[in-house]
């Protein structure tokens, strides 16, 4: 696609349920991310694939975070048992190849907001 | 670990005055440097970037320079516009494999008034 589609761009949700975010990358990138963006936290790293696996999780705040990419393409954000503390915008964005390059560049979707009440 | 501090804000300015939004960090090792954007509505945008030291990274009348020796990168605009009112982010990469693994500062919100 012509950029990094994500949806739905708003979901409310009740405390210990589980949600599903979706993202879908520019065709051919090969590296996706996702961020969180809160108001108490900021903008933080939550995980990084390349390709179907994800050499990176460090950011994932706790097990009832998880993700997966299917098809070196689509990529989905679970959250279990979701908390209040859950709420923020959930960012994903998408590179060509995931390496330090010249013409490497992060480019973002516009989010999920996620209010979990 | 990695940390990025901006200066606090909201900064509120007239049109055509100039800007300075200060970023400082800690990294190990060569990291990249940006500066992205978030425009009212809209997602994250990658404004400039430096990859090592006294690099200047420039876009849209935007600059930073890359100073290891007081480890800043400063954004500067001589002459600002109502459209550059947004929120600015400054960030950092380790280089290499994670590249992509971006540190932030807390961001900055501009304000320009006609």
């Amino acid at each position: 696609g012509a950029g990094v589609s994500q949806s739905p761009s708003n979901k409310v949700t009740e405390k210990g349920k589980d949600v599903e975010l979706r993202c879908d990358p520019i065709s051919g990138h090969t590296a996706l991310y996702w961020y969180r963006q809160s108001l108490g936290q900021g903008l933080e790293f939550l995980i990084y694939f390349q390709g179907n696996s994800a050499p990176d999780k460090s950011g994932l705040p706790s097990d009832r975070f998880s993700a997966e990419r299917t098809g070196g393409s689509v990529s989905t954000l679970t959250i279990q048992r979701t908390q209040q503390e859950d709420s923020a915008v959930y960012l994903c964005a998408s590179s060509q190849s995931g390496q330090q390059a010249t013409n490497e560049k992060l480019f973002f979707g516009s989010g999920t907001q996620l209010s979990v009440l | 670990g990695d940390s990025v501090t901006q200066m606090e804000g909201p900064v509120t300015l007239s049109e055509e005055a100039f800007l300075t939004i200060n970023c400082t960090y800690t990294a190990t090792g060569y990291p990249s440097l940006f500066w992205y954007v978030q425009y009212p509505g809209e997602g994250l945008q990658l404004l400039l970037k430096a990859t090592k030291a006294d690099d200047k990274g420039s876009n849209k009348g935007f600059e930073a320079t890359y100073r290891k020796e007081t480890t800043s990168f400063h954004l500067e605009k001589g002459s600002v516009q109502v459209s550059d009112s947004a929120v600015y982010f400054c960030a950092l990469s380790p280089g290499g494999t994670s590249y992509g693994k971006l540190t932030f500062g807390q961001g900055t919100i501009l304000t320009v008034h006609p």
